[in-house]
């Protein structure tokens, strides 16, 4: 078992809906989830990230984090044509100096 | 500042042989982390160096090999290529490869093996 699933896809949606993507893991001492953006022939760049449990806005952005459940989320409002992409889920343990990532989720976002 | 330049950025190998990937981190970041990224198994951590030490290392075959240099420059070796081995990888730069601390991903280096 992957100690971060993510469900590669892909997902389409049209333009201005709302989309969530997710992630599960098995560790429970990852503390650190971020949210990469990839977009093709480039490297990902980091979108959001999280300490410990909670939410975290910026702009149309939202990260989730539900410890209990060892799952996260990405919601995307008002989604643009620009938004399409691969969206990686990654994980990091307190000390560590390493990141798990998930598969990554390719989005179109249809015009 | 000039973001994480890799080189090269593609490259064709036939099985056997051995390649060399480059990678220059941001200025003033001592940390590089090296990833495989395949369709099938995503973004895959190889291994990580701070001030030309290896502090981790992914679940990799000994053939992947790295090393880091007194200008924080990386470098990575992958000997005896499989066709297997075809991959885009990256690397990232930090500061000092603490969660707490972004990476910054380069381009990439997109490795075909025949």
């Amino acid at each position: 078992q992957k100690e971060v699933e993510q469900d590669p896809g892909p997902l389409s949606v049209p333009e201005g809906a709302i989309v969530s993507l997710n992630c599960t893991y098995s560790n429970s001492a990852f503390q650190y989830f971020m949210w990469y953006r990839q977009y093709s022939r480039k490297g990902p760049e980091l979108l959001m990230y999280t300490y410990s449990s909670g939410n975290k806005e910026d702009g149309r952005f939202t990260a989730q984090v539900d410890k209990s459940s060892k799952y996260i989320s990405l919601f995307i409002r008002d989604s643009q044509p620009s938004d399409s992409a691969t969206y990686l889920c990654a994980m990091a343990k307190t000390g560590g100096f390493k990141t798990i990532f998930g598969a990554g989720t390719r989005l179109f976002v249809k015009a | 500042k000039a973001g994480v330049t890799q080189t090269p950025r593609y490259l064709i190998k036939t099985r056997g042989q051995q390649v060399t990937l480059s990678c220059s981190p941001i200025s003033g970041h001592r940390s590089v982390s090296w990833y495989q990224q395949t369709p099938g198994q995503g973004l895959q951590f190889l291994f990580e160096y701070f001030s030309e030490t290896q502090r981790n290392k992914g679940n990799f075959p000994g053939r992947f090999s790295g090393r880091q240099f007194s200008n924080s420059r990386s470098e990575m070796n992958v000997s005896t290529l499989e066709l297997g081995d075809s991959a885009l990888y990256l690397c990232a730069s930090s500061e000092d490869g603490t969660p707490v601390n972004t990476q910054y991903f380069g381009p990439g280096t997109r490795l075909t093996v025949l």
